[in-house]
């Protein structure tokens, strides 16, 4: 079954760095999407990202968050300069050819945390 | 912004019992999808109800959608240990053409044997 996949699972960065959160979706999706989860809360909505843009960001996606697509399979997160705030688990997601009203699959998540 | 709220927060049952889960909005919506997410995991689709009043089944899953499309519930019916997790609803935010997902904040679910 296809699936979306995420590296590393796990990073600890000095608060000030700056972290890549990398993400392959599954290959035939051209949706592609960041959350995040702090521990115990729910899942928030980052931003969204379509035919080489951004489509839609949230409040959360400020100037210190950036989103690439480097080639024909990767999805990446950049975080600038990380702040104690930021240590959550950030999930990728993709969906399929229609945008509307499908599924959402998610990656198995990059914990990161900010010491 | 938009608000999907859930509850309730947190439920722990007797393996057989049965639960529920009730997630409402202010705003009419397009359509709702439900998620669970195991302990450590990531979130993983149930299903869609995108129809006024309309209903669906996964084995001892039932899923409703109201008539007026603000609110939604999840019942699973004799629950078992390996329904521990927790539930999230989640509606497509509003004026995106995109399944930009607004979450509710989920109800955990504890089945003790």
């Amino acid at each position: 079954e296809p699936e979306v996949t995420q590296t590393p699972s796990h990073q600890v960065t000095q608060m000030g760095q700056e972290v890549i959160l990398r993400c392959v979706p599954i290959s035939n999706h051209l949706y592609f999407y960041w959350y995040r989860q702090i521990l115990g809360q729910k899942v928030e909505f980052l931003v969204s990202f379509y035919n080489n843009e951004i489509s839609e960001k949230s409040e959360i996606f400020d100037d210190q968050f950036s989103v690439e697509r480097p080639d024909g399979s990767n999805f990446t997160l950049k975080i600038r300069s990380t702040k104690l705030e930021d240590s959550a688990m950030y999930f990728c997601a993709s969906t399929g050819t229609a945008p509307k009203n499908t599924e959402a699959f998610f990656g198995q998540g990059t914990r990161l945390t900010v010491v | 912004g938009q608000q999907v709220m859930q509850i309730p927060q947190y439920q722990h049952v007797q393996e057989g019992e049965d639960f529920t889960t009730y997630c409402n909005s202010s705003t009419t919506l397009s359509n709702i999808q439900w998620y669970k997410q195991r302990p450590g995991g990531h979130p993983v689709f149930l299903i869609q109800l995108v129809k006024s009043g309309e209903v669906k089944k996964q084995k001892r899953l039932t899923f409703q959608f109201g008539e007026a499309k603000k609110n939604s519930s999840l019942h699973i019916t004799a629950t078992q240990t390996t329904d521990v997790g927790t539930y999230f609803c989640a509606a497509p935010r509003p004026g995106t053409g995109y399944s930009t997902l607004t979450f509710g904040k989920g109800t955990m679910l504890l089945v003790s044997p």
